[in-house]
């Protein structure tokens, strides 16, 4: 039963420290996308991919925050230094798109990120 | 003004009633459309697509009026299984390239 896999499901950390969240999407897709929520927000597109490569990350505070797909299993989102308004549910979903149509998107179970 | 807007609810039925949701969207470029349910502390998960006709599946119909630029979900004979928070999905684009868009979410409750 293919799914997409996140890595950590939960961390605590203090301000100021790194957090790297991983995410192994479903095998053959190729978008994978990055989303934060809150109750406040409610779920933010922070980066997306295509066949590995970065198409928006407009949504995604720069100075701290990366978005990588080293390679097609594995996308990283890592936040140095860390902020207590980091705090939130972090998920990566995958889908497979062809051409103008955007197909199924599947989520992982989410990193839930406590940061103090 | 968020892309996507939903009224965030809660909405708090009985067993068997009707309920619609509705959803506006700003982008009059969007042509992708889709409603998503999330369970509490879980992930999202696809429900139905939006078609420009309409479409049902089952006990829940989904509409789409481009002209107003929303989106509308109705459940019937509403199920004590059917709580959940309904998630509004619009693809968006960012130059060429299309991203999905989530709502707010709508809750809903449904008690016996």
């Amino acid at each position: 039963d293919a799914r997409v896999t996140q890595t950590p499901r939960h961390k605590v950390t203090e301000m100021g420290q790194e957090v790297t969240m991983r995410c192994q999407p479903i095998l053959g897709h190729n978008t994978v996308f990055w989303y934060r929520q809150t109750m406040m927000q409610g779920l933010e597109l922070l980066a997306y991919f295509r066949n590995r490569a970065p198409l928006d990350d407009s949504g995604m505070p720069k100075d701290r925050f990366s978005a990588e797909m080293p390679d097609a299993t594995l996308a990283t989102l890592k936040i140095q230094p860390s902020e207590p308004r980091d705090s939130a549910v972090y998920f990566c979903a995958s889908g497979l798109v062809r051409g103008e149509n955007t197909g199924e998107l599947f989520f992982g179970e989410g990193s839930r990120l406590t940061v103090l | 003004r968020k892309e996507v807007e939903q009224d965030p609810g809660p909405f708090n039925v009985p067993e068997g009633a009707t309920v619609a949701f509705n959803c506006t969207y700003s982008n009059s470029a969007s042509q992708s459309f889709f409603w998503y349910r999330q369970d509490c502390r879980k992930e999202p998960k696809l429900l139905m697509s939006v078609y420009s006709s309409g479409n049902e599946d089952g006990r829940f119909t989904a509409q789409l009026n481009r002209a107003s630029q929303y989106i509308s979900l109705l459940i019937r004979d509403s199920k004590l299984s059917d709580s959940a928070t309904y998630l509004c999905v619009v693809k968006g684009y960012s130059g060429n390239t299309g991203k999905l868009i989530f709502g707010q979410g709508t809750t809903l409750q449904v008690k016996p």
